[in-house]
């Protein structure tokens, strides 16, 4: 089925520094592909997502990245601030496994002032 | 626009005893899937329903079912709790079936087993 890794499992990063975040799936039919974080003791909440139409989408200090011949999608945070201190999962469609998203086992990113 | 609601957001249980929890998608949204998050194990996903249907299932054990009712509120059901069922569980409401649209998430329900 689909399997997603994703890498580093944990991050810690100086204040104002970028933050990234790798992850590869194995289901070259996915098409759809969205990062979520979550802060302690609360929800995902999504962040960002790409489709594979595109390469890359932006949104202020986030960005996302997709390479579908390598099958890798990458999150880019620029100018991290103390605030983006959470947990980020990244997903892959998995409808053709049976499943609506096969999420990476996540990332913990500590931003340190 | 009420985001998704979950209920209730801690229940503890005894084993053998069985759980019901409760899931509200956004107004619209006529997917709701449910997902099992623990340290060890991360996001698991347990089933999708849209429009009262089961479209996908995870690798649960079948002591673990749900539904979902015209108005796209959805039930998930433990039977004979075991200490590993303790996790958050989380619910997701999409506009269409998931997998290739975006997904919002409830805040959770915590369980824990004793």
């Amino acid at each position: 089925g689909e399997n997603v890794e994703q890498h580093p499992s944990t991050l810690s990063v100086q204040e104002g520094d970028s933050a990234v975040i790798k992850c590869t799936y194995s289901d070259s039919a996915s098409n759809y592909f969205p990062w979520y974080k979550q802060e302690l003791g609360k929800r995902p909440q999504l962040i960002i997502d790409i489709r594979s139409n595109v390469g890359e989408k932006k949104d202020q200090r986030i960005a996302v990245t997709l390479n579908k011949t390598a099958k890798h999608f990458s999150l880019h945070i620029t100018e991290t601030q103390p605030e983006d201190s959470a947990v980020y999962f990244c997903a892959a469609e998995g409808r053709n496994y049976g499943q609506n998203f096969v999420f990476g086992p996540g990332t913990r990113l500590s931003v340190l002032p | 626009k009420a985001g998704v609601t979950q209920t209730p957001r801690y229940l503890i249980k005894t084993r053998g005893q069985q759980v019901t929890l409760s899931c509200s998608p956004i107004s619209g949204h006529r997917s709701v899937s449910w997902y099992q998050q623990t340290p060890g194990q991360g996001l698991q996903f347990l089933f999708e329903y849209f429009s009262e249907t089961q479209r996908n299932k995870g690798n649960f054990p079948g002591r673990f079912s749900g539904r979902q009712f015209s108005n796209s509120r959805s039930e998930m059901n433990v039977s004979t709790l075991e200490l590993g069922d303790s996790a958050l569980y989380l619910c997701a409401s999409s506009p269409g079936s998931m997998g290739d649209t975006e997904a919002f998430f409830g805040q959770g329900t915590r369980l824990t087993v004793v």
